[in-house]
């Protein structure tokens, strides 16, 4: 069984450049959640989508934005990126309906603000 | 005040010594509780999970939570040098929405 995928694994952007970064979830999940990780702050919750619906956000500021498909895959897009942005963004997906916390991580997009 | 707690590290153990990781959480009406372990330049994996108070044993994991405390642990035993990584203990809110903590970093040493 495929894992969560993520793409690109690593890129650089210059600051006010946006970024579009994707999520393949494992098959028959429904729920697709993005965290970003960064040395200072740890993991911190971005946004959650079901069914293409946004059930839940973080405390992000509206540059964050993401964004699900009708086969789950999911995209999350920063705009006007700054320096601070840089981090590793995790997706996870989940089969939902329990919720008890089992999610799945992919191994991340490495995003490099220059 | 963060919402969940953890001791960064990083901790450096012998091989076979019990390991002992511990987070403290602000947020009373939590009630799932989890312990993540993450590898270099990979993402984090759930290791166990436990509900409400009490302890979950899994081979040579266990988790503990203790609610009126707000405590959680996770005890690892006869530990070996491929359990070296970062442990995240985390709650659980809406939906799928995980706090997590910092996270403590393990070393396990020949």
């Amino acid at each position: 069984k495929a894992g969560v995928t993520q793409t690109p694994r690593y890129l650089i952007k210059t600051r006010g450049q946006q970024v579009t970064l994707s999520c393949s979830p494992i098959s028959g999940h429904r729920s697709v959640s993005w965290y970003q990780q960064t040395p200072g702050q740890g993991l911190q919750f971005l946004f959650e989508y079901f069914s293409e619906t946004q059930r839940n956000k973080g405390n992000f500021p509206g540059r964050f934005s993401g964004r699900q498909f009708s086969n789950s895959r999911s995209e999350m897009n920063v705009s006007t990126l700054e320096l601070g942005d840089s981090a590793l963004y995790l997706c996870a997906s989940s089969l939902d309906g329990d919720h008890t916390g089992e999610l799945f991580f992919g191994e991340g997009s490495r995003l490099t603000v220059l | 005040q963060k919402e969940v707690e953890q001791d960064p590290g990083p901790l450096s153990v012998p091989e076979g010594a019990i390991v002992s990781l511990n987070c403290t959480y602000s947020n009373s009406a939590f009630q799932y509780f989890m312990w993540y372990r993450q590898y270099s330049r990979k993402g984090p994996e759930l290791l166990m999970y436990t509900y409400s108070s009490g302890n979950k044993e899994d081979g040579r994991f266990t988790a503990q939570v203790d609610k009126s405390s707000k405590y959680i642990s996770l005890f690892i035993r006869d530990s070996q040098p491929s359990d070296s990584a970062t442990y995240l203990c985390a709650t659980l809110g809406g939906g799928n929405k995980l706090t997590f903590g910092t996270g403590t970093q393990l070393k396990v040493e020949l």
